[in-house]
């Protein structure tokens, strides 16, 4: 089924250990973003790309990097994990085309103890 | 940067029309989308409206538009259970293609 596909579903960490989110997407979307929810809090932008080899931070980049070599794929990677970090993390694409909406894929819950 | 205001709750009956609110603060804003999150699951593109429009209705769904006042609403007709979710006004950042989100509302339906 097309849509954005993500992994893992669920994670435990441990303060200080790294690990990548992945992100792939099948509709040939230029646009891919992540993003952050807190609880009871609105989803708010870590990094985005506009097109391969392309990304930019968002308003709340620190503690994360990103990478775009392929249109399908928008790894985000958490390089020191913090209990911070504790969010459900949302990866969404879209056209490029303004008015498309975004698609967004069903989230990776994150614990970081 | 852009803020986006939503009341936290509202409880209607099955069978009512619901309204959802919203405010934002970026003119520039030129789409503006409403999602639906259901407990536990990713955001659901509900409709959308572009900002020289000020009305779209979409089945059930009514948007309206005030650019002016810079304030958005979701008409429900007819709202039913499954409508009970979490909803999200989302304006767009044209020039970063990001969206802003508001805290959301949560809209509960009795039956």
């Amino acid at each position: 089924n097309a849509g954005v596909t993500q992994t893992p579903k669920f994670q435990v960490l441990k303060t200080g250990q790294s690990m990548t989110l992945q992100c792939a997407q099948d509709m040939n979307h230029e646009y891919m973003s992540w993003y952050r929810q807190d609880p009871g809090m609105g989803l708010r932008l870590i990094h985005y790309s506009v097109g391969a080899g392309i990304t930019d931070q968002g308003e709340v980049p620190n503690g994360y990097n990103v990478s775009r070599s392929t249109t399908e794929d928008f790894p985000l990677r958490l390089l020191s994990a913090a209990p911070s970090q504790t969010s459900v993390y949302f990866c969404a694409s879209s056209y490029r085309q303004v008015g498309y909406g975004y698609t967004f894929g069903s989230g990776t819950r994150l614990t970081v103890v | 940067g852009e803020d986006v205001e939503q009341s936290l709750f509202l409880s209607v009956r099955e069978g009512d029309s619901s309204v959802i609110n919203c405010t934002y603060t970026d003119s520039s804003s030129t789409y503006l989308y409403w999602y639906k999150q259901e407990p536990g699951a990713g955001l659901q593109l509900l409709t959308y409206i572009f900002s020289n429009m000020d009305m779209k209705q979409d089945q059930r769904l009514t948007v309206l538009l005030n650019k002016k006042d810079k304030h958005l609403s979701l008409r429900i007709a007819d709202t039913q259970t499954g409508d009970s979710a979490i909803y999200f006004c989302a304006p767009m950042d044209t020039g970063r293609r990001a969206l802003t989100f508001g805290s959301g509302t949560r809209l509960q339906v009795q039956p």
